[in-house]
């Protein structure tokens, strides 16, 4: 089945930029996803990108698409201190929309 | 944006007893899924609800364990039935909304279950 993998842990200081990485197995995936979770919180979603695209610019965010090597980064420019979070990538493919979720990583942001 | 309430928001449950989550979109949407995150973990999708017919389960869940209803496109019920600690978890349904791009897929808040 499809697998999706992302690192654990990633710690930047504040004003860095932080890039969390994502690979995926699933050569059919359509959409892929960034998502923020806070603690206690909901799933936040940050940004997505279709599969026929290689990258995209959201403000602070810019997602990068390696359709060929199934990698899927996400950079945050000037990381601050509110941007800690569990950053989770997801993917879909074709019309039924059903995610598959990766580990997700654990931002942390030093001062 | 879709906006999704969940209710409960979270409950403390006896073992073997049944709690029923509910989630209301303020839209309609075309899909509506379930997905569960238990301690420490990712997600994973429980079942796809479908409006007017049974849901559509993943492996390793199943109707008696998980009753879902979707009686229209912007509500939907998830039952955990049976519980045991092992249900303890974040519930969480999501939405693909018709409203928007429908490349974009939301998620409620979420149901925090403890199981005693």
């Amino acid at each position: 089945g499809e697998d999706v993998e992302q690192s654990l842990f990633l710690s930047v200081r504040e004003g860095d930029s932080s890039v969390i990485n994502c690979t995926y197995t699933d050569s059919s995936s359509t959409y892929l996803y960034w998502y923020k979770q806070e603690p206690g919180a909901g799933l936040q979603l940050l940004t997505y990108i279709f599969s026929n695209m290689d990258m995209k610019q959201d403000q602070r965010l810019t997602v990068l698409l390696n359709k060929k090597d199934k990698h899927l980064s996400l950079r945050i420019a000037d990381t601050q201190t509110g941007d800690s979070a569990i950053y989770f990538c997801a993917e879909s493919s074709g019309s039924a929309r059903q995610l598959t979720f990766g580990s997700g990583t654990q931002l942390t942001v030093l001062p | 944006s879709a906006v999704i309430s969940q209710k409960p928001s979270r409950d403390i449950c006896q073992r073997g007893t049944s709690l029923t989550i509910q989630c209301q979109v303020d839209s309609q949407v075309t899909m509506m899924f379930w997905y569960r995150q238990q301690p420490g973990q990712s997600l994973t999708l429980i079942a796809t609800a479908n409006q007017g017919s049974e849901a559509t389960y993943e492996s390793g869940f199943v109707i008696d364990k998980f009753p879902i209803s979707r009686p229209n496109l912007t509500f939907s019920t998830l039952t955990v039935s049976n519980m045991s600690p092992e249900d303890s978890s974040i519930y969480l349904c999501s939405v693909v909304s018709l409203a928007g791009f429908n490349d974009e897929q939301f998620f409620g808040p979420g149901t925090r279950l403890t199981v005693l």
